[in-house]
């Protein structure tokens, strides 16, 4: 799977749009982005994931560029309940037995009110 | 629907002793995890199962180990507990369907050995 390289922090005020990247220059033709939280002291939480079309749910939108080499995760309307960690993995879906996840440091995301 | 439940949420102990975390899940889900994160580093994974009655080492396999005798359920057994040990370990599991490599996390267990 590609390694992906995330910055360590960021800052975001309340209400406003949270853009967090994640660069990802070695990733294959068939590998997904998935993008997880963990709020502290919780289990990680799944946001989304993508192969190379902009994705959007509930909870955020994913813009994967061009090239795929890099993404940007998109909280819209950030709230201090978005204040967690934010893991960027890059991965090969549905690979047979190997559904391991590698997992990074993340980027501390801290809304401000 | 309870999702991924572990046993217990907290324990002490001292070195040298055992003890077993369960990691329990009503999703039907084919594969199952077991994780520890330390502070400061993302998580590892120790051992890993992709079905009833089989298990894989992960990265940090060394001084645990593990068992899959119902779908449901994923043991982790520490026989000899280390302080190197102490951490939070989390148990994920996800369907082995097409698309389906969404991996839904448990609470955690927070240990620590004296």
């Amino acid at each position: 799977d590609a390694k992906t390289t995330q910055p360590t922090s960021m800052d975001c005020a309340e209400g406003r749009a949270a853009n967090l990247p994640c660069n990802h220059s070695t990733i294959s033709g068939n590998e997904y982005v998935y993008w997880y939280r963990q709020i502290h002291s919780q289990g990680p939480q799944y946001i989304i994931h993508g192969l190379k079309n902009n994705e959007t749910n509930e909870m955020a939108s994913l813009i994967i560029t061009e090239d795929r080499k890099s993404s940007t995760l998109i909280l819209p309307h950030a709230t201090l309940r978005d204040t967690a960690v934010y893991y960027c993995i890059v991965r090969v879906a549905n690979a047979g037995n190997n559904r391991k996840l590698i997992w990074g440091l993340g980027t501390s995301l801290a809304v401000n009110p | 629907n309870a999702g991924v439940t572990q046993t217990p949420k907290f324990r002490v102990l001292k070195t040298g002793q055992s003890m077993t975390l369960l990691c329990a899940q009503d999703m039907n889900h084919e594969y199952m995890y077991w994780y520890r994160q330390d502070p400061g580093m993302g998580l590892r994974l120790i051992h890993y199962s992709v079905g009833e009655g089989t298990t894989a080492k992960g990265e940090v396999p060394d001084g645990y180990n593990v068992s899959r005798l119902k779908k449901q359920n994923f043991l982790l057994g520490l026989e000899s507990a280390a302080p190197s040990q102490t951490s939070v370990y989390f148990c994920a599991s996800n369907s082995a369907g097409v698309g389906t490599d969404t991996q839904y996390f448990g609470p955690g267990t927070r240990l620590t050995v004296l």
